[in-house]
């Protein structure tokens, strides 16, 4: 089943801060998160394991609330460059596929 | 590491004409993945393969969709008879190990457009 995310759009000015929350139905194994600038592929941000093992990106943060079956990612001191639409992608089992949310649009502005 | 690659990116087709896709995962990356993406939606799964072997297909690929790995290489997506429904973009990507801890790394995709 699709993780549900919020909010589905924000705007924000540069060096602003934003959070991108990703909710799962089922219980997870790990979570990740891509960023997808239009007309491009996703790009690989962050993975967050069970246990609170995290891999990924230097300039942004996430948190893996296992009990609660989300996510957050959050975006500080934000640059240009972050705008693009934001996926949280939910691993639910060991022989689970990874299931894409359905996105948040993030633009920021001067 | 040259990263994935799909061809070709944009294919205009009528509909009931078949199309093969064509991708070159990284390498070294044991796993292969097709996704499918429309406008304003998160990439929907369709298919794995780890090595040659397939893993796992969606339940929306209809008996129109087939996929191959040979000799565990690239990949090609067919899609048979297509409909206007099948307009989207079709993404590949590859991975190092499983959906749990590995990264997937995307190509461009292919924008099938079909009239």
């Amino acid at each position: 089943q699709q993780p549900v995310q919020s909010p589905q759009a924000v705007i924000l000015r540069e060096g602003e801060d934003a959070v991108i929350n990703c909710s799962s139905s089922k219980a997870l194994y790990s979570v990740h998160w891509y960023r997808q600038k239009h007309g491009e592929a996703p790009v690989f941000l962050m993975i967050l394991l069970k246990g609170g093992e995290q891999k990924g990106h230097e300039k942004i943060s996430a948190s893996f609330n296992e009990k609660k079956q989300q996510s957050s990612l959050y975006l500080t001191a934000s640059q240009l460059s972050y705008s693009g639409t934001y996926f949280c992608g939910t691993v639910t089992g060991t022989a689970s596929k990874l299931t894409f949310g359905t996105g948040t649009r993030l633009q920021v502005t001067l | 590491d040259t990263g994935v690659s799909q061809n070709p990116r944009h294919k205009i087709t009528k509909r009931g004409q078949n199309v093969t896709f064509r991708c070159d995962p990284i390498s070294e990356h044991n796993r292969l993945y097709w996704y499918r993406q429309t406008l304003g939606q998160g990439p929907e799964f369709l298919t794995y393969f780890q090595n040659e072997a397939q893993l796992e297909k969606s339940r929306l690929l209809s008996d129109r969709f087939s996929a191959e790995r040979p000799k565990g290489s690239f990949s090609t997506l067919e899609i048979q008879r297509t409909e206007q429904g099948d307009s989207a973009m079709y993404l590949c990507a590859s991975s190092l190990g499983g959906f749990f801890d590995s990264p997937l790394h995307f190509g461009n995709g292919t924008r099938l457009t079909v009239t």
